[in-house]
């Protein structure tokens, strides 16, 4: 099945600093990979998403880029805030399956 | 409001006790599934579903099952819980249109301990 890596698995960033999340996954017929966002004690939610026929979607100070042939797929927060410390897990979908890479801590000091 | 209840939210229960987690979903969605989260290991597919009575295991489906008799309800039956099955599960659904996967939105998890 899909297997999708995360790295690194802890981030911290200098706040006004970017922070870059980057993950890999397995099976190139995958053709979806979200990004989800779970603030401590709270639910993961969506923060952006991007299709295999993409190679980058932007949202505000969100990014994601995908590079296909490499199979790899990166997060992009510029001038990172307080509020966006939180766990991220990168996603990607396999058939009717979504496999979550195991998180990624990011912690914005101030 | 759009939303993915579960109940209940937190559950200490004994080795053996039969229990059901249920899911609601109140947006139509085809697609449901639940999700383990421990520490380390991020969210592991238990199982899914794709639409009324179907339904299919995930990478983690052992000890647990399920069932989709109406397309808003995916209840998750722990027949014989043991202490490794003591996790955060989430519940969550999707709209699944031609172009495939879509946003999936989760319930607000259940904390489960199994002493």
């Amino acid at each position: 099945g899909e297997n999708v890596e995360q790295h690194p698995s802890t981030l911290s960033v200098q706040e006004g600093d970017s922070a870059v999340i980057k993950c890999t996954y397995s099976d190139s017929a995958s053709n979806y990979f979200p990004w989800y966002k779970q603030e401590l004690g709270k639910r993961p939610q969506l923060i952006i998403d991007i299709r295999s026929n993409v190679g980058e979607k932007k949202d505000q100070r969100i990014a994601v880029t995908l590079n296909k042939t490499a199979k790899h797929f990166s997060l992009h927060i510029t001038e990172t805030q307080p509020e966006d410390s939180a766990v991220y897990f990168c996603a990607a979908s396999q058939g009717n399956r979504l496999a979550f890479g195991k998180g990624n801590q990011v912690v914005v000091i101030p | 409001e759009a939303q993915v209840t579960q109940n209940p939210r937190y559950l200490i229960t004994v080795t053996g006790k039969k229990l059901t987690v249920t899911c609601s979903q109140n947006m139509n969605h085809e697609y449901m599934s639940w999700y383990r989260q421990d520490p380390g290991l991020g969210l592991r597919q238990i199982y899914y579903s794709m639409n009324v009575e179907v339904t299919d295991k995930g990478d983690v489906p052992e000890g647990y099952k399920v069932s989709r008799k109406e397309k808003r309800n995916f209840p998750l039956i722990l027949e014989s819980p043991s202490p490794n099955q003591t996790s955060l599960y989430f519940c969550a659904s999707s709209l699944r249109t031609m172009a495939g996967y879509n946003e999936q939105f989760f319930g607000p998890g259940t904390r489960l301990t199994v002493l």
